[in-house]
């Protein structure tokens, strides 16, 4: 079935600890997008990237770094997870900028 | 500031139907956008509007007027499938998606 696949579905991880929270689309899609969803909070925008080989900062990009070596994996690393950063992170993806958004199923993190 | 307001929550009969109103205030209009999200899982699309009134999607529509900076999403013949949260996000001048926080529908027997 073609969609985003995200891993790992939860973690928990001691603060100062470094994590890269894997995303893989198999649609061909130009665009990815990492978002962040906090209780109370729309979704918020972290890094996204418009093709392979290009980034761009939302948001939120502090504390977080991502790349696009190629089309389907873009991988969203925390190089020193802090508590804050506890939350349900999903990765999208969308054939050009500005088409409707696909959804991995998101990764719950918590941050001890 | 940019902003999109919704209900934080609603509650409705099973059969029944509900509007849930999304209001907005951005730097820029290129399009609305209405999610569906269950409880634990992904957002899915819904439905889009970049221009005035109406858009019907089987037993949803969505309703757009950009000089009222609102939309709504109107869901007829409730389920209790449809208990989920709305999400409104609209597409401001630069292409960036604001999001609103979602409205958490209950809908009961």
């Amino acid at each position: 079935i073609a969609g985003i696949t995200q891993a790992p579905t939860s973690q928990i991880l001691a603060a100062g600890r470094r994590m890269t929270l894997r995303c893989t689309q198999d649609m061909r899609h130009n665009a990815m997008y990492w978002y962040r969803q906090d209780l109370g909070l729309g979704l918020r925008l972290i890094h996204y990237s418009n093709t392979a080989g290009t980034t761009g900062k939302g948001e939120v990009p502090d504390g977080y770094s991502v790349s696009r070596a190629n089309t389907d994996d873009f991988p969203l690393t925390l190089a020193s997870a802090v508590p804050s950063q506890t939350s349900v992170y999903f990765c999208a993806s969308s054939p050009k900028e500005g088409s409707p958004l696909h959804f991995g199923n998101g990764t719950r993190l918590t941050v001890t | 500031g940019q902003n999109i307001d919704q209900p934080t929550e609603m509650t409705a009969t099973e059969g029944a139907i509900v509007q849930i109103n999304c209001t907005y205030q951005t730097s820029g209009f290129n399009g609305l956008f209405w999610y569906q999200q269950h409880a634990g899982e992904a957002p899915t699309f819904l439905s889009y509007n970049v221009l005035d009134g109406l858009e019907e999607k089987g037993r949803f529509s969505s309703f757009l007027s950009r000089s009222k900076g609102y939309s709504y999403l109107l869901l007829k013949e409730l389920q209790m499938k449809d208990s989920a949260s709305y999400l409104c996000a609209v597409r401001d001048s630069n292409y960036q998606l604001i999001w609103g926080a979602g409205t958490k529908l209950i809908i009961k027997p």
